[in-house]
């Protein structure tokens, strides 16, 4: 059974520095890794999706990199800033059940992210 | 243009009341999910839907009860409401299910059970 884990729990740092957010999951058959921002009372918004055959995505200031044989992905933030701060979750799809895909997502518990200015 | 809508947003209702939101989809995709967000904000899958067609039922009680009508919307009605039920609920939308394509969410619905 896929679990998803994501290391900090929380995490508070100066505006300008640059971040790393890790995930680990247990089944490494994914078809892909997402990473989303979900703010307080907010719903989820789609960051980067990695194809399992892809090493990394950047977008803007935002690069996730995915090592499927080690079960790890890693988001690294550069130069963050305040309106970073936010809840960041990772998911990879639930994988195969009763000889078809389930497509669902399963999510880790996030990573509560505080940049202060 | 939102790619993900719910109605209501907020809901706030006694319990063993019956109630439902509603989701729509304008992105063209064939695959539609709810998911559960609890009050540890854990994001755990409810149903998925593939071209109208049930997918998952992840040990949710019968009193929920998710309706597709067409591709673009997923409905889910709640029977008996109970306080556990208060929790937040995501619809999503994805294209192409064994593919595992990039799901896009809804701005979510926070339903209180008094």
């Amino acid at each position: 059974k896929q679990e998803v884990t994501q290391i900090p729990a929380a995490l508070s740092v100066p505006e300008g520095e640059n971040l790393v957010l890790n995930c680990s999951f247990t089944d490494s058959a994914i078809y892909n890794l997402q990473w989303f921002r979900q703010d307080p009372g907010k719903g989820l918004t789609s960051l980067l999706l990695i194809q399992s055959s892809q090493r990394e995505q950047t977008s803007g200031r935002l690069n996730a990199s995915l090592d499927k044989s080690s079960g790890r992905s890693t988001l690294y933030i550069a130069a963050s800033q305040p309106g970073d701060s936010a809840t960041y979750l990772c998911a990879v799809p639930g994988g195969m059940n009763y000889g078809g895909s389930q497509g669902n997502l399963i999510f880790g518990k996030g990573t509560k992210l505080s940049v202060k200015p | 243009d939102t790619a993900v809508s719910q109605t209501p947003k907020y809901l706030v209702t006694q319990m063993g009341n019956d109630k439902s939101i509603k989701c729509e989809q304008n992105l063209g995709h064939d695959t539609m999910y709810w998911y559960k967000q609890d009050s540890k904000k854990f994001l755990k899958i409810m149903f998925s839907y593939n071209n109208k067609e049930l997918i998952i039922n992840e040990t949710v009680p019968n009193r929920f009860s998710p309706k597709s009508p067409d591709k673009a919307h997923l409905n889910l009605h709640i029977n008996s409401l109970e306080l556990g039920d208060s929790a937040v609920y995501f619809c999503a939308s994805s294209q192409g299910l064994a593919e595992g394509g990039e799901q896009f969410f809804g701005p979510g619905t926070r339903l209180t059970v008094l």
